[in-house]
């Protein structure tokens, strides 16, 4: 158990739909992580909080938008859904000396039809 | 274009035997190195690293070897074990990039070992 929680465990959804996805860090963790895990494209970064800012952007598309609330559970939210965006979606989180060793939650596996 | 190549998709290994696992990178900026093992329906757990100022790093039964020239990294796994079998990712990032903290993962390195 990495002490990263995510919820919910699945989600189906229709296209055009809007969903939220939640993941609340380990005790202590500033740095919130979102990856998107797809068959074809492997593990990607979507984005980065530090302790409510946004830190860093990767490759994610318009339509997902994300944030860091001051508990620091951290929301990304994904609208107007597409098939292609069923993936596996994943939160890390890190202290803040040790940005790299991150730890992930159990994932969210979305399946969008 | 994938910035992190990891080649083999799967690779079998008797228990008790060196796994060897490789990764290839594109991107000269990348200076620290990181693999992941993910067992299936849980999230990726971080293994070992490296920064590119070094070229060996040692951790129990895993080694990493980093060989920049040919921007190569490899993990050595001795002996394997049969709770050694999962995915494995190899990671990079651009520590002196400033702000950005997100790797940049390979697709992954099936391992899996036969008793």
């Amino acid at each position: 158990d990495s002490g990263v929680t995510q919820t919910p465990k699945h989600l189906i959804t229709a296209t055009g739909q809007r969903v939220t996805l939640r993941c609340s860090p380990r005790s202590g963790d500033l740095s919130v992580y979102w990856y998107q895990q797809s068959l074809d494209q492997g593990l990607q970064f979507l984005i980065q909080y530090y302790n409510g800012e946004e830190r860093a952007k990767g490759n994610i598309l318009e339509r997902f938008s994300a944030q860091q609330f001051p508990d620091l559970h951290s929301e990304l939210n994904l609208s107007s859904l597409e098939l292609g965006d069923s993936a596996l979606y994943f939160c890390a989180s890190s202290v803040a000396s040790q940005p790299y060793e991150q730890y992930f939650g159990p994932g969210t596996r979305l399946t969008v039809t | 274009d994938q910035q992190v190549k990891q080649n083999s998709p799967s690779l079998s290994v008797q228990e008790g035997r060196i796994s060897i696992l490789n990764c290839d990178y594109t991107n000269s900026m990348f200076d620290y190195f990181l693999w992941y093992k993910k067992y299936p329906a849980e999230g990726p757990t971080f293994l070992i690293s490296i920064s590119s100022i070094k070229d060996k790093n040692e951790d129990g039964r895993f080694t990493v070897f980093l060989n920049k020239s040919a921007k190569h990294l490899s993990l050595h796994i001795v002996p394997s074990q049969p709770g050694d079998s999962a995915v494995y990712f190899c990671a990079a990032s651009e520590r002196a990039g400033g702000g950005a903290d997100g790797l940049t993962f390979g697709k992954g390195t099936h391992l899996i070992i036969q008793p």
